[in-house]
């Protein structure tokens, strides 16, 4: 299976702040990467795939980058919604794998 | 818009079988693909399966031969039968719809998950 490694575990930030998310796979695999937000007891909530085409009604402040085994997600200016997990998730290949999350939390 | 609810037994012995059945609403369940994933309490996500109403589906290989998983078009529920159950298994189930974009499947829509703990 492909290892997806998330750094840091954890960040704490402030309203506003640009903050950025790395995941790196343990093998490449071009751009098959999605991210996903899980706000505490509730369902991932797909963000971006492909590495960087924001999914419909994400607002524009996340971004994505990064193909074969880097890869990044920002959120541009921090509103207090986006305190959260974030996940990211690579379908190149078989069986799906994700990362083991990076918490975002409030300076 | 779909929406997907997990419902099932939230306590299973183990060596016993975990059934659980997700509903799907706003939606028909003969198109896209039709998944499980699962979290233990305060780690990540595990991917377990995926099928269609076509009778294709894909489990995952570190669980393959204790996964069976069902789809019922007349209720438009799926289901997800887990064997054999140890302490390991438990987590929170969630069901999610699978939707293809850029031609690689992923879960773009998840139900609100069912916590099911292996315990005597």
């Amino acid at each position: 299976d492909i290892q997806m490694t998330q750094s840091p575990s954890s960040v704490s930030a402030s309203v506003g702040d640009r903050v950025t998310i790395t995941c790196r796979a343990s093998q490449g695999i071009s751009s098959w990467l999605a991210w996903y937000q899980q706000k505490p007891g509730k369902a991932p909530k797909f963000l971006i795939y492909g590495a960087s085409s924001l999914q419909s009604g994400v607002p524009s402040r996340f971004s994505g980058s990064g193909s074969g085994t880097d890869f990044t997600l920002t959120i541009s200016s921090l509103q207090p919604e986006d305190f959260a997990t974030y996940y990211c998730q690579q379908a190149n290949s078989f069986p799906p794998t994700f990362g083991q999350g990076t918490r975002l939390e409030i300076k | 818009q779909v929406q997907l609810q997990e419902s099932g037994p939230g306590l299973v012995k183990p060596s016993e079988t975990l059934s659980l059945t997700c509903t799907v609403s706003g939606g028909s369940i003969s198109s896209d693909y039709w998944s499980w994933i699962r979290q233990p309490a305060g780690k990540g996500l595990e991917w377990i399966g995926r099928m269609r109403t076509s009778g294709n589906s894909n489990n995952n290989p570190s669980l393959r031969s204790r996964v069976t998983m069902s789809i019922d078009t007349s209720k438009n529920q799926f289901s997800l039968k887990l064997s054999s159950v140890t302490a390991a298994d438990t987590a929170v189930y969630y069901c999610a719809r699978e939707r293809a974009y850029s031609n690689y499947l992923w879960p773009d829509s998840w139900g609100q998950g069912t916590l099911v703990t292996v315990s005597s």
